[in-house]
């Protein structure tokens, strides 16, 4: 079964400095990688999604990559701001049909002004 | 833009007794899942369903968990005799192509 792992489990930033987000995963055979963002309470707003056949998508000051055969995943969030402050997932899509995704326990990020 | 949506955002019940949540997916995505996810743990698979039957379920789905898709806009999950571990928020999800999109949830508590 596929087990997603995300570290750190919290990080605390200071205003307008870059970080990094990783997840790792332990099954290489993924059809698709997501990456979400979560505010307490709320739903899940999709950020990137990277296929397998791809390195690294970028949205804004967001970019994800995807290195399948170490099995794992970084979003870099440039120039952060304290509007980014949420509980950042990664979820692992399964090969075949359905696409299921497995979900890390998520970064949560606190951005301070 | 399209979005899913979920209905209701907060539903408490009774143990024992039976819910539906109902979800309506953007309307030209083909597959549809539920997840749900405890206070303080991940979000977990629960089923997904296309062409009107599922397609995969988890170990979690079991016999008191049933869905429906009862008309061409509704998705429901039903749990007939909810339990004090029910307690969870209930994610809808639809995809057309491969990425997921979520609607905001039903926090589903039991006492």
């Amino acid at each position: 079964k596929q087990e997603v792992t995300q570290i750190p489990a919290a990080l605390s930033v200071p205003e307008g400095e870059n970080l990094v987000l990783n997840c790792s995963f332990t099954d290489s055979a993924i059809y698709n990688l997501q990456w979400f963002r979560q505010d307490p309470g709320k739903g899940l707003t999709s950020l990137l999604l990277i296929q397998s056949s791809q390195r690294e998508q970028t949205s804004g000051r967001l970019n994800a990559s995807l290195d399948k055969s170490s099995g794992r995943s970084t979003l870099y969030i440039a120039a952060s701001q304290p509007g980014d402050s949420a509980t950042y997932l990664c979820a692992v899509g399964r090969s075949g049909t359905g696409n299921q995704f497995y979900f890390g326990t998520g970064t949560s990020l606190t951005v301070i002004p | 833009e399209p979005e899913v949506t979920q209905t209701p955002s907060h539903q408490v019940t009774q143990m024992g007794q039976e819910v539906i949540l109902r979800c309506v997916p953007i309307s030209n995505h083909l597959y549809f899942y539920w997840y749900r996810q405890i206070l303080g743990q991940k979000v977990e698979f629960l089923v997904s369903f296309y062409n009107n039957e599922i397609s995969e379920k988890s170990e979690i789905f079991d016999d008191q968990f049933s869905v429906e898709r009862p008309d061409g806009s509704n998705f429901t999950l039903k749990i007939r005799s909810t339990k004090l571990e029910d307690s969870a928020m209930y994610f809808c999800a639809s995809i057309r192509g491969v990425e997921q999109y979520f609607g905001p949830g039903t926090r589903l508590t039991v006492t």
